[in-house]
């Protein structure tokens, strides 16, 4: 069983859309969850980060965490185009990052 | 917010000879730095940890004699691919740890070997 878990895609809304991201991870000493976004040849931009469970609220954006289910979440409301880019949830627990494959979103005008 | 830099961009080099990349941390000290690797539609390989002052860790498989890293200040970490091959080619993300378990990230370098 991988650590990661997301599905990779791609996910194509409508503009406006509301936008689900999931990823299940199997290794419970992970403490902080985030979430990065992507564009296409440029380094990942963190856009979330929360160590608890229960949802994180930033905008059009909303990080939500369940423990003890392994599995992690990102909303996105009002989608744009400019929301267009891959989406990879990140764990850490001790030292190192695990990242998921990515999931690669389209938001059509 | 903290920046890190990363040069150059982007690069073409020929088959056999060797490349350096650079990351820079701007306004803040790393004294430990990471460079991943990605392939096209795919995730971030970690591919090793560097270390100001010290020897680089590198991940399971990964040949360190051809990815050698140096890290000689709190704000400089260079990746050089040694006799690099039309393999190598690939994106190269550094990062830096800021703040609580958060890694900010360079702009990438993408490396063409002809």
């Amino acid at each position: 069983q991988k650590e990661v878990e997301q599905d990779p895609g791609p996910l194509s809304v409508p503009e406006g859309a509301i936008v689900s991201l999931n990823c299940t991870y199997s290794n419970s000493a992970f403490q902080y969850f985030m979430w990065y976004r992507q564009y296409s040849r440029k380094g990942p931009e963190l856009l979330m980060y929360t160590y608890s469970s229960g949802n994180k609220e930033d905008g059009r954006f909303t990080a939500q965490v369940d423990k003890s289910s392994k599995y992690i979440s990102l909303f996105i409301r009002d989608s744009q185009p400019s929301d267009s880019a891959t989406y990879l949830c990140a764990f850490t627990g001790g030292f190192k990052t695990i990242f998921g494959a990515g999931t690669r979103l389209f938001v059509k005008a | 917010g903290a920046v890190v830099s990363q040069h150059p961009s982007w690069v073409i080099c020929k088959s056999g000879t060797s490349v350096k990349i650079e990351c820079r941390s701007l306004d803040f000290q790393a004294t430990t730095m990471f460079w991943y690797r990605q392939f096209p539609k795919q995730s971030l390989m970690l591919m090793a940890t560097s270390n100001e002052g010290s020897k680089a860790t590198y991940e399971q498989g990964v040949e360190k004699d051809k990815f050698l890293i140096n890290h000689a200040s709190l704000t400089l970490s260079t990746l050089t691919v040694t006799s690099a091959h039309p393999e190598d080619s690939s994106f190269y993300i550094c990062s830096a740890r800021t703040g609580e378990n958060v890694l900010t990230f360079g702009a990438g370098s993408r490396l063409t070997v002809l």
